[in-house]
């Protein structure tokens, strides 16, 4: 099932902060989260596995509530090259004996920083 | 070697035409994936391959046939593909087991006449 991401779209100014939202009604193993300009691959940021686990990548962070299925994707003192479209992807538990589940994407959330 | 090689990365076709896509990749991954991508749409999953056989078919249309020649190697082979097919395709792969990052090709960017 498709996970939901807000918001649609955002627009900050170099230096501001944002947050998106991913969130799921069925249970989460994993959360991806990628970046993806226009005609271009998505491109890796990073993976939560754990309830309440957090990373980051440089100024941008992550954190996975398990009990509530959700994650949010933290970005600080936004730079020019962050701009793109960001997509949560979710993985279901693993099923016995056939690997992984395949990643299901949300909608997407399209940041725009301008100078 | 960390990468996924998709070629070709555009392709014009017309709607009689035969044409394939590849996807390489030396990592050991034993999940193949091909995904399709319209334009500010989220990728949607089309085909994986699990250990070189087919493991899921999202109901995609047979005009698309995938193809795993071997564990490095996926194909998606074309025929008499409609305009609305034109999109970006993706291959990607990853580790068969939970929690590990899918690794995407650069696509080809697919339009259909």
């Amino acid at each position: 099932q498709q996970p939901v991401q807000s918001p649609q779209a955002v627009i900050l100014r170099e230096g501001e902060d944002a947050v998106i939202n991913c969130s799921s009604s069925k249970a989460l193993y994993s959360v991806h989260w990628y970046r993806q300009k226009h005609g271009e691959a998505p491109v890796f940021l990073m993976i939560l596995l754990k309830g309440g686990e957090q990373k980051g990548h440089e100024k941008i962070s992550a954190s996975f509530n398990e009990k509530k299925q959700q994650s949010s994707l933290y970005l600080t003192a936004s730079q020019l090259s962050y701009s793109g479209t960001y997509f949560c992807g979710t993985e279901m538990a693993p099923k016995p004996n056939s690997g992984n589940t395949p990643l299901v994407f949300g909608k997407g959330t399209r940041l725009s920083v301008i100078a | 070697d960390t990468e996924v090689t998709q070629t070709p990365k555009h392709l014009v076709m017309g709607m009689t035409n035969k044409k394939s896509l590849k996807c390489e990749q030396h990592m050991g991954h034993r999940a193949m994936y091909w995904y399709k991508q319209k334009a500010k749409k989220p990728p949607e999953l089309m085909f994986v391959y699990s250990y070189e056989k087919l493991s899921i078919n999202e109901s995609v249309p047979s005009r698309f046939s995938p193809e795993c020649p071997n564990s490095s190697l996926l194909n998606l082979h074309l025929h008499a593909l409609q305009p609305e097919d034109s999109a970006l395709y993706l291959c990607a792969s990853s580790p068969l087991r939970g929690g590990e990052k899918l690794f995407f090709g650069s696509g080809t960017q697919l339009s259909v006449l």
